[in-house]
């Protein structure tokens, strides 16, 4: 039972434009959000994340957005650049729960 | 630097040979877990420790244990390895529940099973 969902395994942009990466989660016992990103032979590593009492926070150029009623988030990242090529994870937590429920990632290729 | 690290990062073992993949951490984190990732899927929890306190998932086969002898160091024991058990076995580290924290990731290990 999937409880975190990345329908999109894959996304190409061209460098400078715009990123959107979205993910979708089940329960509404979800409090908290979280982006990782993860290239090839290393862990994830924390991007950003988001508290359920808000629906919107920035770092940057990474922008996540929650929309509780849709149980959707969405990770934007502007302008995009190669660097950014990767695979985004996002994952899901409930309040003073110790565990963390993942999507199956969205790989992501910034074209120069 | 605090980090997470595992080893070996790449293991390799026959099918029913017991293997044990090891996990430590520099930052004095209450929380170890370890995943479960195939490719091109979610990294799955397979359990995890809160301080000495094992929680195991309900769909955590038997062949799959762990030990925390003290707050640094985790162990994935898989007692018969089959080649289902192929993956990338991911440990990971966060601060106790009670307020938001992310979770730092070890590079993983990748387990071939012969």
């Amino acid at each position: 039972d999937q409880q975190v969902k990345q329908n999109s395994p894959s996304l190409s942009v061209q460098e400078g434009r715009i990123s959107i990466l979205n993910c979708d989660y089940t329960n509404s016992m979800f409090d908290y959000f979280l982006w990782y990103k993860k290239y090839p032979a290393e862990g994830p590593t924390f991007l950003i994340s988001i508290s359920s009492i808000k629906d919107k926070n920035e770092d940057g150029r990474f922008t996540v957005f929650l929309n509780k009623s849709a149980k959707h988030l969405s990770l934007h990242i502007v302008p995009s650049q190669p660097g950014d090529s990767a695979v985004y994870f996002c994952a899901v937590q409930a309040y003073n729960f110790n565990k963390f429920y993942f999507g199956s990632g969205t790989k992501l290729n910034v074209k120069p | 630097d605090a980090m997470v690290i595992q080893n070996p990062r790449y293991q390799v073992t026959q099918f029913g040979k017991p293997v044990t993949l090891s996990c430590s951490q520099t930052l004095n984190h209450n929380v170890m877990y370890w995943y479960q990732q195939k490719s091109s899927q979610a990294p799955k929890l397979l359990f995890h420790y809160y301080d000495k306190d094992f929680n195991n998932e309900a769909d955590t086969p038997d062949n799959f244990q762990s030990r925390r002898p003290n707050t640094s160091f985790c162990f994935l024991d898989i007692r018969s390895p089959g080649l289902g058990d192929a993956a990338m076995y991911l440990c990971a580290t966060s601060r106790a529940g009670g307020a938001y924290n992310e979770q730092f990731f070890g590079p993983g290990t990748r387990l071939t099973v012969l």
